[in-house]
């Protein structure tokens, strides 16, 4: 069975600093998709950054880059020059190829402090 | 573009009644979901829907039913409600012949007393 392990449930970084969420997956398929999603207060869940698991190069958006380790099955978040703005629950997920089902890890609530 | 849109935001409910959360898409996406979130917690997928007429069941699908007439529209409706159905529930979409990636409409926020 397919599992998404987030393992920091909360984190704090200074505003304008950087600061890296953990994700680990754990499947046997070998054709799948990644996805950050931030939710902010205001419940909104919204796409952060996605990786297609054949491409080896890291997706980068802005100041949202991911370190994909295929063959550790990690999933990381990085964010830069944190903002304000960036204080929200983050959740990773998971998909595979072929299928209908996303698979949610429990959440890291990051703060970003002034 | 509306995207994915949900009423009501938000519901009180006494413990017995009935309602339906509607959901419509207007990306003509054949996948569709019903999450709920509980407080801190991730996702819990309730009933899916891969097109008009099909349905079938998620994680937690206990004391709920949908349909699906049109590609359109995935409506959740509770029965008897119970105080364990307090949750936020999302309803989203996705095109499976695209990014993969899910459209998220904004919630609705269900009390249960």
């Amino acid at each position: 069975a397919q599992t998404v392990t987030q393992s920091q449930p909360e984190m704090s970084v200074q505003e304008a600093e950087t600061v890296t969420l953990s994700c680990t997956y754990d499947t046997s398929e070998n054709n799948y998709y990644l996805f950050w999603y931030k939710q902010p207060p205001s419940r909104q869940m919204i796409l952060v950054i996605r990786q297609e698991a054949y491409k080896q190069q890291n997706a980068t958006e802005n100041r949202f880059s991911v370190n994909f380790q295929k063959a550790a099955k990690s999933f990381s978040l990085k964010i830069s020059d944190s903002q304000l703005g960036d204080t929200a629950m983050y959740f990773c997920a998971f998909s595979y190829s072929g299928t209908y089902k996303y698979i949610f890890g429990t959440g890291t609530r990051l703060k970003v402090l002034a | 573009n509306a995207g994915v849109t949900q009423t009501p935001k938000f519901r009180i409910l006494k413990i017995g009644q009935s309602m339906t959360l509607q959901c419509t898409q207007d990306m003509n996406h054949n996948y569709m979901y019903w999450y709920r979130q509980d407080p801190g917690m991730g996702l819990k997928l309730i009933y899916y829907s891969v097109g008009a007429g099909i349905t079938d069941k998620g994680e937690v699908p206990n004391g709920y039913n949908v349909s699906r007439s049109t590609t359109e529209d995935f409506p959740l409706r509770l029965e008897l409600a119970a105080p364990s159905q307090t949750s936020v529930y999302f309803c989203a979409s996705t095109d499976p012949q695209g990014t993969y990636e899910q459209y998220f409409g904004p919630g609705t926020r269900l009390t249960v007393t």
